[in-house]
């Protein structure tokens, strides 16, 4: 149990496109969503946190509308990348916690590589 | 406020040995506390969580941890390594449960076993 997905597992774009990371869920409903950023060689970073149906909660120094997050269903939420630069490559990674406890279940990660 | 401190950013231990990964932590509050395991290019795996129940706790793959109170500590442990234990490990302390909560991750060791 407990199994949380993303898609896609890498993508690559061009500078200026936007990206779309999904995170999905699979076998319980997710009250709260993380999102994450991971550089190489180094711990996760928090970047906002979502309750369904609510506004996102972003940490200090994220732009809230260059990392767009939806979470409009208790299984799935979406981080979307505006206007990619190169810096914004990293690894994404998502996590999920129902309403029953503390544990965050975590998501495989999203490589994004902006060119 | 609530911070993790693992001692070592690389342990490196043979074949067979004991695996001990240091983490201390600081809390205002009974903590919730966990490990992680991160293999490369993937998320994070839940090896075990202390959730204020019994202080010796048991997760996947053989490890163990236990928690000193007054330590401040949740080593993890392992009585003998296995090559497929190399990976990035990583602790974790959330405080309280519920709500808008956040989980603050140490720096991550990584672990290198050697043949």
């Amino acid at each position: 149990g407990a199994v949380v997905s993303q898609h896609p597992s890498r993508v690559i774009c061009k500078s200026g496109t936007s990206v779309k990371i999904e995170c999905r869920s699979l076998d319980f409903q997710a009250t709260t969503m993380f999102w994450y950023r991971q550089f190489p060689k180094q711990s996760l970073m928090l970047m906002a946190t979502s309750n369904e149906g609510s506004k996102a909660t972003y940490e200090q120094g994220v732009e809230k509308d260059k990392f767009l997050i939806n979470h409009a269903s208790l299984t799935l939420s979406t981080l979307t990348v505006t206007s990619a630069h190169p810096e914004d490559s990293s690894f994404y990674i998502c996590s999920a916690r129902d309403s029953g406890g503390p544990t965050q279940y975590f998501g495989p990660g999203t490589r994004l590589l902006v060119l | 406020a609530q911070s993790v401190t693992q001692l070592g950013s690389h342990v490196s231990v043979s074949e067979g040995a004991l695996v001990l990964l240091r983490c201390n932590y600081s809390s205002s509050v009974p903590p919730y506390l966990f490990w992680y395991v991160q293999y490369p290019n993937q998320g994070l795996q839940l090896l075990l969580k202390y959730t204020s129940a019994a202080t010796l706790v048991k997760g996947i793959n053989g490890f163990e941890a236990e928690f000193k109170k007054s330590e401040t500590s949740f080593h993890l442990t392992k009585p003998s390594a296995h090559m497929s234990d190399a990976a990035e490990y990583f602790c974790a302390v959330s405080e309280g449960h519920g709500g808008y909560q956040k989980v603050t991750f140490g720096t991550g060791t990584k672990l290198q076993v050697i043949p």
